[in-house]
C-alpha cells in the first residue's frame, strides 16, 4: 500500500490478556517507529527500529510491552497481561532514514476491560 | 529532561479568525521542529523547521522558528471550519525519536 497500515483498527481486551498490534510500513523505509497517545495527550514514544534491530526502547514502560521486526520490514508490539491503563490509540510510524518527517498510520485503539 | 511544552492546550475561535500556536523546547542535541496537524487518526505532516528565523508557509499557514529563545509559532489565518484539529510540535534531536509535545486543541466554530 501507499501508506503505513495498523491493524486492527480497534481492539478490545480483558485485563490480563494477550494482545498483538501489527505495522506495515511504506515500502523502502528503514526506521519504524511505535508511539502511544493517551486522551488530551501528545503521541508518547515507546521503541524506534532502524533495520531489523531495536535501536532504541527507552519508551517501553515496562516488560509487558515487547516488539519485533525479525525482516526489517513489518513490526508487531506485543501486549502482556494488559492491564486498564494500556487502554490507549498506538501509533506506529515509519520513514525513509532517522529523524525527519515521519510517516503515520491510522492507529490502532485498545481497549482494556 | 528533554521536554516540548505547547501552548494553548485548547483555543476556540469563530472562522475568519487568526490564531497562534505556540511550542517551546528545551532539548539536547536539537535538529529540527516539526508541526503535525491530527484530525482524527493519523497525524499529518505542515512543517519543518531548521534554522531561525525562516519562515515556512502553505496557504493559510506558516511556521517560524526562534533557535536563541528556543520556540516556534503556528499561524493560522482566515480560520474555516476545516482547520478544526490537534496541533502538534515535535522536536527532533540527533540520535533518537521525535518528542511530542501535548498538543492544541483548535476548535473553528462558524
Amino acid at each position: 500500500g501507499a501508506g503505513v497500515s495498523q491493524t486492527p483498527s480497534n481492539k478490545v481486551t480483558e485485563k490480563g490478556k494477550y494482545v498483538e498490534l501489527r505495522c506495515d510500513p511504506i515500502s523502502g523505509h528503514t526506521a519504524l517507529y511505535w508511539y502511544r497517545q493517551s486522551l488530551g495527550q501528545g503521541p508518547e514514544f515507546l521503541i524506534y527500529f532502524q533495520g531489523t534491530g531495536a535501536a532504541d526502547d527507552s519508551g517501553l514502560p515496562n516488560d509487558r510491552f515487547f516488539a519485533v521486526r525479525p525482516e526489517g520490514s513489518v513490526s508487531t508490539l506485543k501486549i502482556q497481561r494488559t492491564e486498564r491503563g494500556d487502554s490507549a490509540v498506538y501509533l506506529c510510524a515509519s520513514s525513509p532514514k532517522l529523524g525527519g518527517e515521519l510517516f503515520f498510520g491510522e492507529g490502532s485503539r485498545l481497549t482494556v476491560l | 529532561e528533554d521536554k516540548v511544552v505547547q501552548s494553548p492546550l485548547s483555543l476556540v475561535v469563530h472562522e475568519g479568525d487568526t490564531v497562534t500556536l505556540n511550542c517551546s523546547y528545551e532539548v539536547t542535541n536539537f535538529r529540527s521542529l516539526l508541526w503535525y496537524k491530527q484530525e482524527k487518526k493519523a497525524p499529518t505532516f505542515l512543517f519543518m523547521l531548521t534554522s531561525s528565523g525562516i519562515e515556512k508557509k502553505s496557504g493559510r499557514l506558516s511556521s517560524i522558528l526562534d533557535k536563541k529563545e528556543l520556540f516556534s509559532i503556528l499561524n493560522i489565518t482566515a480560520t474555516q471550519t476545516g482547520d478544526s484539529a490537534i496541533y502538534l510540535c515535535a522536536v527532533d534531536q540527533a540520535g533518537t525519536a521525535l518528542i511530542f509535545g501535548k498538543g492544541t486543541t483548535l476548535s473553528v466554530s462558524s
